[in-house]
């Protein structure tokens, strides 16, 4: 089984300051990690993912996560928000190529001017 | 990545009536998934489409409540029959990806509000 606690239903940033959105996952295989952006009234997106190789990725917007396999993490960064930042983003895990994905709760993220 | 058109985007229906949500991909996939998403609350599988074969329903979910077609490897339909006010949530479909393009496309959700 797996799982995906994302710490923080809501977190509030300054504009410029540094974002940093948790995530802790459980798998009992090695797993395909996803962050996903969900814009009020809209779709989901595609932030970033890890499937295998350099454990720090980047994605859209300047964002970028960091797999770290002892901590069972994969917590999403931003050096400097933006009022445009402001969304839900949600942490996914998949067991590495079964395609079925378990997502985290979600975090708020509310960027103040 | 593919990129799926999904309708309707919204919709306001009756209890005891049924709205079928279409969603059409680009491209040809094997694999297609229909999610929930109760209000304030994070994606519940409901289940996976596999063209020609019937459809895997997650732990909750059952085929009379929330009947799929999967007619080819561009299409499905996620009918949600019977409604009442607690299937008020938005409903996604998704697709996967394959390397090394690998990861998730989402439509943009149908938001079924049930009166």
């Amino acid at each position: 089984a797996q799982s995906v606690t994302q710490l923080g239903s809501h977190v509030s940033v300054s504009e410029g300051a540094l974002v940093l959105l948790r995530c802790n996952y459980s798998s009992s295989v090695p797993p395909y990690l996803f962050w996903y952006v969900q814009y009020p009234n809209q779709g989901l997106q595609l932030l970033l993912k890890y499937t295998t190789g350099a454990t720090l990725v980047k994605g859209i917007n300047g964002f970028e996560a960091e797999f770290k396999k002892s901590e069972t993490s994969f917590h999403l960064t931003k050096p400097s928000a933006h009022m445009s930042d402001a969304a839900e983003y949600f942490c996914a895990v998949e067991r590495g190529g079964y395609q079925k994905v378990t997502f985290g709760t979600g975090t708020k993220l509310q960027v103040i001017p | 990545s593919a990129v799926i058109s999904q309708k309707p985007s919204r919709d306001i229906c009756q209890r005891g009536t049924s709205l079928t949500i279409q969603c059409q991909v680009d491209s040809q996939v094997t694999m297609m998934f229909w999610y929930r998403q109760q209000p304030g609350q994070s994606l519940t599988l409901i289940a996976t489409a596999n063209q020609g074969s019937e459809a895997t329903y997650e732990s909750g979910f059952v085929i009379d409540k929330f009947p799929i077609s999967r007619p080819n490897l561009t299409f499905s339909t996620l009918t949600v029959s019977n409604m009442s006010p607690e299937d008020s949530s938005i409903y996604l479909c998704s697709v996967g990806g394959t390397a090394p393009d690998y990861g998730y496309t989402f439509g943009s959700g149908t938001r079924l509000t049930v009166v």
